[in-house]
């Protein structure tokens, strides 16, 4: 089962216009962490938060966490065509920085 | 640096041959792990290891074998494959836990 749940499953915007993309999951963690994958790539990391931080920035990147709600969101801003992708959160917990993937949200970016 | 390395990109086999799918990293990283992608789903760990002589299984381990001789090289072993197992597998690596994982560019794996 997976751990992270990604909303939405996909999402089409125009160009100029911010993306959000939400993630929960279930159980405590020590970090969450957002990858992106281009279609047929491996996974690149975008930004990673402990579970003692709140908010953390990355360029046009912005990445909330509340781990009362057990919720994180990322937020692009100002799209472009070339953010279109795949983009996954991955929950870190225990020994062996083993990762639990959602399954993802694709976003698309409209020229 | 060439980060991590992952052969083949592509392999078909037949269903009950077995073959080792290779990783090798170049950064020094100690943990070292295995994923497997279905269509339109997230990855999910198969084998994971902290550091040489060290493995340990993931979520989805059974099919497969890892072994970790050296910090730079992570084999993953199909034993016997099977239709389930049709995947891309990725390889990824960090230089130690809550930290950032680097992946390979994929192993896209079909058994016939």
């Amino acid at each position: 089962s997976q751990q992270g749940e990604e909303d939405p499953q996909a999402l089409s915007i125009q160009e100029g216009e911010n993306a959000t993309m939400n993630c929960s999951y279930k159980t405590s963690i020590n970090n969450l962490q957002w990858y992106r994958q281009n279609s047929g790539r491996g996974l690149v990391h975008l930004i990673l938060i402990r579970s003692n931080e709140r908010e953390k920035h990355s360029g046009r990147l912005r990445v909330t966490l509340d781990t009362s709600k057990k919720s994180s969101s990322l937020l692009i801003t100002a799209s472009r065509a070339a953010d279109t992708a795949s983009y996954f959160c991955a929950t870190g917990r225990g020994a062996g920085n083993m990762l639990t993937f959602g399954g993802g949200t694709r976003l698309m970016v409209k020229p | 640096n060439a980060g991590v390395t992952q052969t083949p990109k592509f392999q078909v086999l037949k269903t009950g041959q077995s073959m080792t799918l290779q990783c090798a990293q170049d950064m020094n990283h100690e943990y070292m792990s295995w994923y497997r992608q279905d269509p339109g789903m997230g990855l999910r760990l198969i084998h994971y290891s902290v550091g040489a002589g060290i493995t340990d299984q993931g979520e989805v381990p059974n099919g497969y074998n890892v072994s970790r001789s050296t910090t730079e090289d992570f084999p993953l072993r199909l034993l016997s494959a099977a239709p389930s197992q049709t995947s891309v597998y990725f390889c990824a690596s960090s230089y130690s836990n809550s930290e950032k994982l680097f992946f390979g560019s994929g192993t896209q794996l079909s058994v016939l």
